[in-house]
Protein backbone atom coordinates (compact mmCIF):
# COMPACT_ATOMS: atom_id res chain seq x y z
CA UNK A 1 0.00 0.00 0.00
CA UNK A 2 2.34 2.98 -1.41
CA UNK A 3 2.26 5.90 0.80
CA UNK A 4 3.24 8.46 -1.73
CA UNK A 5 2.63 7.25 -5.38
CA UNK A 6 3.52 9.17 -8.97
CA UNK A 7 2.49 8.64 -11.97
CA UNK A 8 4.01 8.22 -14.43
CA UNK A 9 7.02 6.70 -13.73
CA UNK A 10 8.83 7.58 -16.86
CA UNK A 11 8.15 10.26 -19.18
CA UNK A 12 9.90 10.86 -22.44
CA UNK A 13 8.20 13.76 -24.49
CA UNK A 14 9.48 16.30 -27.24
CA UNK A 15 10.76 20.04 -26.64
CA UNK A 16 7.30 22.15 -26.63
CA UNK A 17 4.74 19.71 -25.49
CA UNK A 18 3.08 19.91 -22.46
CA UNK A 19 2.66 17.19 -19.78
CA UNK A 20 1.39 16.69 -16.42
CA UNK A 21 3.28 14.40 -13.44
CA UNK A 22 0.33 13.73 -10.68
CA UNK A 23 1.11 12.79 -6.67
CA UNK A 24 -1.51 11.47 -4.25
CA UNK A 25 -0.61 10.53 -0.40
CA UNK A 26 -2.36 8.31 1.64
CA UNK A 27 -1.02 9.36 4.61
CA UNK A 28 -3.42 12.20 6.04
CA UNK A 29 -0.96 14.54 5.83
CA UNK A 30 -1.68 18.12 5.20
CA UNK A 31 1.54 19.37 3.26
CA UNK A 32 2.77 18.35 0.05
CA UNK A 33 5.80 19.32 -2.14
CA UNK A 34 7.40 18.98 -5.23
CA UNK A 35 11.40 18.62 -5.94
CA UNK A 36 13.62 18.10 -8.87
CA UNK A 37 16.75 16.61 -8.59
CA UNK A 38 18.89 17.13 -11.86
CA UNK A 39 21.76 14.88 -13.32
CA UNK A 40 24.13 16.19 -10.61
CA UNK A 41 21.91 14.49 -8.24
CA UNK A 42 21.38 17.93 -6.65
CA UNK A 43 17.64 18.11 -4.93
CA UNK A 44 15.90 21.49 -5.06
CA UNK A 45 12.34 21.69 -3.65
CA UNK A 46 9.77 23.59 -6.41
CA UNK A 47 6.53 23.87 -4.60
CA UNK A 48 4.51 23.17 -1.39
CA UNK A 49 1.07 22.97 -0.63
CA UNK A 50 -0.21 22.96 2.67
CA UNK A 51 -4.51 21.93 3.14
CA UNK A 52 -4.51 23.02 -1.01
CA UNK A 53 -2.98 26.54 -0.39
CA UNK A 54 0.38 26.95 -2.16
CA UNK A 55 3.17 28.00 1.01
CA UNK A 56 6.28 27.28 -0.80
CA UNK A 57 6.99 28.91 -4.67
CA UNK A 58 10.60 28.76 -5.22
CA UNK A 59 12.08 30.34 -8.30
CA UNK A 60 10.65 28.32 -10.66
CA UNK A 61 9.49 29.15 -14.12
CA UNK A 62 6.05 30.07 -14.71
CA UNK A 63 6.35 27.04 -17.40
CA UNK A 64 5.06 24.95 -13.94
CA UNK A 65 2.36 25.00 -12.73
CA UNK A 66 1.15 23.25 -9.37
CA UNK A 67 -2.15 21.86 -8.43
CA UNK A 68 -3.76 20.57 -5.32
CA UNK A 69 -7.27 19.53 -5.68
CA UNK A 70 -7.43 18.50 -2.14
CA UNK A 71 -4.91 17.89 0.12
CA UNK A 72 -4.09 14.04 -1.13
CA UNK A 73 -2.99 15.37 -4.00
CA UNK A 74 -0.43 17.39 -5.85
CA UNK A 75 -0.31 17.74 -9.62
CA UNK A 76 2.74 18.89 -11.59
CA UNK A 77 2.07 20.64 -15.04
CA UNK A 78 4.74 21.57 -17.11
CA UNK A 79 4.21 23.72 -20.05
CA UNK A 80 6.11 24.35 -23.43
CA UNK A 81 8.76 21.67 -22.20
CA UNK A 82 12.41 22.61 -22.66
CA UNK A 83 15.95 20.14 -22.85
CA UNK A 84 16.73 21.93 -18.79
CA UNK A 85 13.22 20.17 -17.78
CA UNK A 86 15.03 16.40 -18.06
CA UNK A 87 15.29 15.36 -14.34
CA UNK A 88 13.13 12.97 -11.55
CA UNK A 89 10.83 15.04 -10.39
CA UNK A 90 9.74 13.62 -6.47
CA UNK A 91 6.81 14.43 -5.02
CA UNK A 92 6.38 13.83 -0.75
CA UNK A 93 4.21 14.62 2.30
CA UNK A 94 4.65 15.28 5.97
CA UNK A 95 2.36 16.71 8.71
CA UNK A 96 3.14 20.41 9.29
CA UNK A 97 3.75 21.53 12.82
CA UNK A 98 5.55 18.18 14.43
CA UNK A 99 8.80 18.72 13.33
CA UNK A 100 8.21 14.89 11.77
CA UNK A 101 10.01 13.55 8.38
CA UNK A 102 8.49 13.61 4.68
CA UNK A 103 7.76 10.50 2.83
CA UNK A 104 9.03 10.63 -0.70
CA UNK A 105 7.40 9.01 -3.71
CA UNK A 106 10.00 7.24 -6.10
CA UNK A 107 10.11 9.70 -8.25
CA UNK A 108 9.37 10.32 -12.11
CA UNK A 109 11.91 10.62 -14.61
CA UNK A 110 11.25 13.14 -16.80
CA UNK A 111 13.19 13.21 -20.28
CA UNK A 112 12.63 16.00 -22.70
CA UNK A 113 14.28 15.09 -26.18
CA UNK B 1 18.16 29.14 4.47
CA UNK B 2 20.86 27.12 6.99
CA UNK B 3 23.28 25.76 5.34
CA UNK B 4 24.94 21.73 6.32
CA UNK B 5 28.29 20.71 5.78
CA UNK B 6 29.02 16.97 4.87
CA UNK B 7 31.72 15.29 3.55
CA UNK B 8 31.47 13.75 0.28
CA UNK B 9 31.92 10.07 0.83
CA UNK B 10 33.02 8.10 3.38
CA UNK B 11 33.51 4.28 3.46
CA UNK B 12 33.19 1.20 5.55
CA UNK B 13 33.34 -2.29 6.02
CA UNK B 14 29.95 -4.68 6.73
CA UNK B 15 29.19 -5.28 10.27
CA UNK B 16 31.22 -2.52 11.27
CA UNK B 17 29.50 1.10 13.09
CA UNK B 18 29.64 4.05 10.89
CA UNK B 19 30.13 7.54 12.01
CA UNK B 20 28.66 10.11 9.40
CA UNK B 21 29.23 13.82 10.71
CA UNK B 22 27.35 17.15 9.38
CA UNK B 23 27.87 20.90 10.24
CA UNK B 24 25.67 23.06 10.72
CA UNK B 25 27.02 25.98 12.40
CA UNK B 26 23.71 28.40 11.55
CA UNK B 27 21.42 26.15 13.14
CA UNK B 28 18.18 28.69 14.77
CA UNK B 29 16.45 27.74 17.70
CA UNK B 30 13.68 26.30 16.11
CA UNK B 31 15.44 24.30 13.34
CA UNK B 32 15.03 20.65 13.38
CA UNK B 33 17.68 17.97 12.64
CA UNK B 34 16.76 15.37 9.67
CA UNK B 35 18.86 12.93 8.30
CA UNK B 36 17.66 11.04 4.84
CA UNK B 37 18.89 8.83 2.63
CA UNK B 38 18.92 7.78 -1.11
CA UNK B 39 19.47 4.62 -2.45
CA UNK B 40 20.05 4.46 -6.26
CA UNK B 41 17.34 5.45 -8.65
CA UNK B 42 15.03 5.71 -5.17
CA UNK B 43 13.24 8.48 -3.63
CA UNK B 44 14.95 10.35 -0.39
CA UNK B 45 13.92 8.17 2.51
CA UNK B 46 13.82 9.44 5.96
CA UNK B 47 16.06 7.90 8.78
CA UNK B 48 15.58 10.49 11.72
CA UNK B 49 15.73 13.54 13.13
CA UNK B 50 16.01 15.62 16.30
CA UNK B 51 15.99 18.95 17.95
CA UNK B 52 18.61 19.25 21.20
CA UNK B 53 18.71 15.38 22.63
CA UNK B 54 19.73 12.35 21.10
CA UNK B 55 17.62 10.61 19.24
CA UNK B 56 17.46 6.53 18.82
CA UNK B 57 15.29 4.39 16.55
CA UNK B 58 15.44 1.24 14.56
CA UNK B 59 17.88 2.32 11.97
CA UNK B 60 20.11 4.86 13.44
CA UNK B 61 21.08 6.85 15.85
CA UNK B 62 21.52 11.05 15.87
CA UNK B 63 23.58 12.04 18.43
CA UNK B 64 23.55 16.27 19.00
CA UNK B 65 26.39 18.57 20.00
CA UNK B 66 25.39 20.25 22.75
CA UNK B 67 25.90 24.08 21.00
CA UNK B 68 23.73 22.07 17.84
CA UNK B 69 25.82 23.13 15.67
CA UNK B 70 26.69 19.78 14.54
CA UNK B 71 25.51 16.17 14.47
CA UNK B 72 26.48 12.82 13.56
CA UNK B 73 24.48 9.92 12.21
CA UNK B 74 25.10 6.72 13.61
CA UNK B 75 24.42 3.18 11.59
CA UNK B 76 25.19 0.89 14.76
CA UNK B 77 26.40 -2.08 11.99
CA UNK B 78 26.82 -1.21 8.42
CA UNK B 79 25.22 -3.46 6.19
CA UNK B 80 25.33 -3.69 2.33
CA UNK B 81 22.08 -2.32 1.88
CA UNK B 82 23.04 0.85 3.69
CA UNK B 83 24.98 2.08 0.93
CA UNK B 84 23.38 5.03 -0.76
CA UNK B 85 23.51 9.04 -0.54
CA UNK B 86 22.74 10.69 3.34
CA UNK B 87 21.88 14.09 3.32
CA UNK B 88 21.88 16.43 6.68
CA UNK B 89 18.87 18.66 6.71
CA UNK B 90 17.66 21.29 9.06
CA UNK B 91 13.86 22.18 9.16
CA UNK B 92 12.36 24.95 10.03
CA UNK B 93 8.83 23.87 11.95
CA UNK B 94 7.39 27.46 10.38
CA UNK B 95 7.68 26.82 7.11
CA UNK B 96 8.46 23.19 7.10
CA UNK B 97 10.80 23.50 4.47
CA UNK B 98 13.81 20.79 3.83
CA UNK B 99 16.88 21.92 2.22
CA UNK B 100 19.40 19.34 0.78
CA UNK B 101 23.05 19.73 0.70
CA UNK B 102 25.38 17.38 -1.49
CA UNK B 103 25.41 14.99 1.04
CA UNK B 104 27.85 12.24 1.55
CA UNK B 105 27.94 8.74 -0.02
CA UNK B 106 28.48 5.91 1.97
CA UNK B 107 29.94 2.72 0.52
CA UNK B 108 29.76 -0.06 2.07
CA UNK B 109 32.70 -3.13 1.35
CA UNK B 110 31.95 -6.97 2.15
Amino acid sequence: DTAVSQTPKYLVTQMGNDKSIKCEQNLGHDTMYWYKQDSKKFLKIMFSYNNKELIINETVPNRFSPKSPDKAHLNLHINSLELGDSAVYFCASSQVGTGGGYTFGSGTRLTVV
Amino acid sequence: DAKTTQPNSMESNEEEPVHLPCNHSTISGTDYIHWYRQLPSQGPEYVIHGLTSNVNNRMASLAIAEDRKSSTLILHRATLRDAAVYYCTLMNTGFQKLVFGTGTRLLVSP
